[in-house]
């Protein structure tokens, strides 16, 4: 079983949508919690930590549910800028494990 | 701070040649990794580090070396280059289990 899985996607949604996406990890042990932002042929970026309670930077807010190892991102009022790859990373014990990645494209 | 940098960014190698691709950071991270995203494909862990003198092998570990002599370095060579080889790899710090920051990554094409 991969420690992270996500819906690879490709979501293809209008300017102004709210889009979420969902992804499940496997290891109960794991302890931090990240969305990655990848744009074409560039290096992964930190979009924000997720945390138990739930944290909101603007247009996104990220969930998590550790009961049911579920983390979720969802975007607001979806912008042209926001098309990109949303990676579910967590962190357990030394070692950072990744989603294969979400393909998100803003349609105008 | 110019945070993760690493050279080169782009190279082409030919079967069997062996090279370095070099990483640092200036951040004062304890924390070092490299990993390989095959197209299409999510990042795989090849090597990492928690500080200076200790590495230890991710999932692909199998056709490379690193070394870690300063807090600042994490340097992985290639060596005997095959096709499957040919990736893009990037290198991560992070101090223990909070955020990562990656490099810009070294385009490898093994022809």
């Amino acid at each position: 079983r991969k420690e992270v899985e996500q819906d690879p996607g490709p979501f293809n949604v209008p300017e102004g949508a709210t889009v979420a996406f969902n992804c499940t990890y496997s290891n109960s042990a794991s302890q931090s919690f990240f969305w990655y932002r990848q744009d074409c042929r560039k290096e992964p970026k930190l979009l924000m930590s997720v945390y138990s309670s739930g944290n909101e930077d603007g247009r996104f807010t990220a969930q998590l549910n550790r009961a049911s190892q579920y983390i979720s991102l969802l975007i607001r009022d979806s912008k042209l800028s926001d098309s990109a790859t949303y990676l579910c990373v967590v962190n357990t014990g030394n070692q950072f494990y990744f989603g294969t990645g979400t393909s998100l494209t803003v349609i105008p | 701070n110019a945070g993760v940098t690493q050279t080169p960014k782009f190279r082409i190698l030919k079967i069997g040649q062996s090279m370095t691709l070099q990483c640092t950071q200036d951040m004062n991270h304890n924390y070092m990794y490299w990993y390989r995203q095959d197209p299409g494909m999510g990042l795989k862990l090849i090597y990492y580090s928690v500080g200076a003198g200790i590495t230890d092998k991710g999932e692909v570990p199998n056709g490379y070396n690193v070394s870690r002599s300063t807090t600042e370095d994490f340097p992985l060579r290639l060596e005997l280059a095959a096709p499957s080889q040919t990736s893009v790899y990037f290198c991560a710090s992070s101090r223990s289990s909070y955020e990562q920051y990656f490099g810009p990554g070294t385009r490898l094409t093994v022809t």
